[in-house]
């Protein structure tokens, strides 16, 4: 069955490091996202990207960088400049809007519980 | 700037009761509308969508929403909730500019026994 894949579903952090979240789909999407979500919050966009080797920030890039070198595959690495790193990070993907596809909405993975120890 | 309102961001409802969860976006021109569902420690997922057609839309575990386009607005609504509706709620909105979806803060249920 198609769907996205993220892993691990539980990470640590150490003070002053870099880790990468991965973010896998066999939907044949064209267009993938990531979302932080802290408790009682909604959800906040790190970054997207439309097309393989292209991406964007979204509101809250800082402290965090990606890449989109194949389609299926959307890794986020959160940096050392992230300063408060502990949060839940979902990824989702959509199909492209020029795509007759009949669900313009997204389909997300199930989540990385990231804790900085 | 687009936006998309729950107007709740916690509903208690006993088991049974109906419950309705209140959704408004800031636009009228032409949208896509979502409900998704996410319990705890999960990913979201998609309980129905308004894509066309019918306004009065029919999702997943008896839930369904209804297309105001006058209020810009898309609530969802079940007339008898189980234990198991314990979730948080997320209303999304897609403007046909483009296929970002903006999303509400979200809606905690809690269904009490």
């Amino acid at each position: 069955d198609g769907g996205i894949t993220q892993s691990p579903k539980y990470l640590f952090r150490k003070e002053g490091q870099n880790v990468t979240l991965s973010c896998e789909q066999n939907l044949n999407h064209d267009a993938m996202y990531w979302y932080r979500q802290d408790p009682g919050q909604g959800l906040r966009l790190i970054y997207y990207s439309q097309i393989v080797n292209d991406f964007q920030k979204g509101d809250i890039a800082e402290g965090y960088s990606v890449s989109r070198e194949k389609k299926e595959s959307f890794p986020l690495t959160v940096t050392s400049a992230q300063k408060n790193p502990t949060a839940f990070y979902l990824c989702a993907s959509s199909i492209e809007a020029q795509w007759t596809g009949v669900n313009y909405g997204y389909t997300f993975g199930s989540g990385t519980r990231l804790t900085v120890v | 700037a687009q936006s998309v309102t729950q107007l709740d961001s916690q509903v208690p409802v006993f088991e049974e009761a109906p419950v309705e969860l209140r959704c408004n976006y800031s636009s009228s021109v032409s949208v896509y509308l979502f409900w998704y569902v996410q319990y705890p420690n999960q990913g979201l997922q998609l309980l129905l969508k308004y894509l066309s057609g019918s306004t009065l839309v029919k999702g997943i575990n008896g839930f369904e929403a209804e297309f105001n386009k006058s209020q810009t607005s898309f609530h969802l609504r079940k007339p008898s909730v189980h234990i198991s509706d314990t979730a948080e709620y997320f209303c999304a909105v897609r403007y046909n500019a483009g296929n970002m979806l903006t999303f509400g803060g979200g809606t905690r249920l809690m269904v009490k026994p």
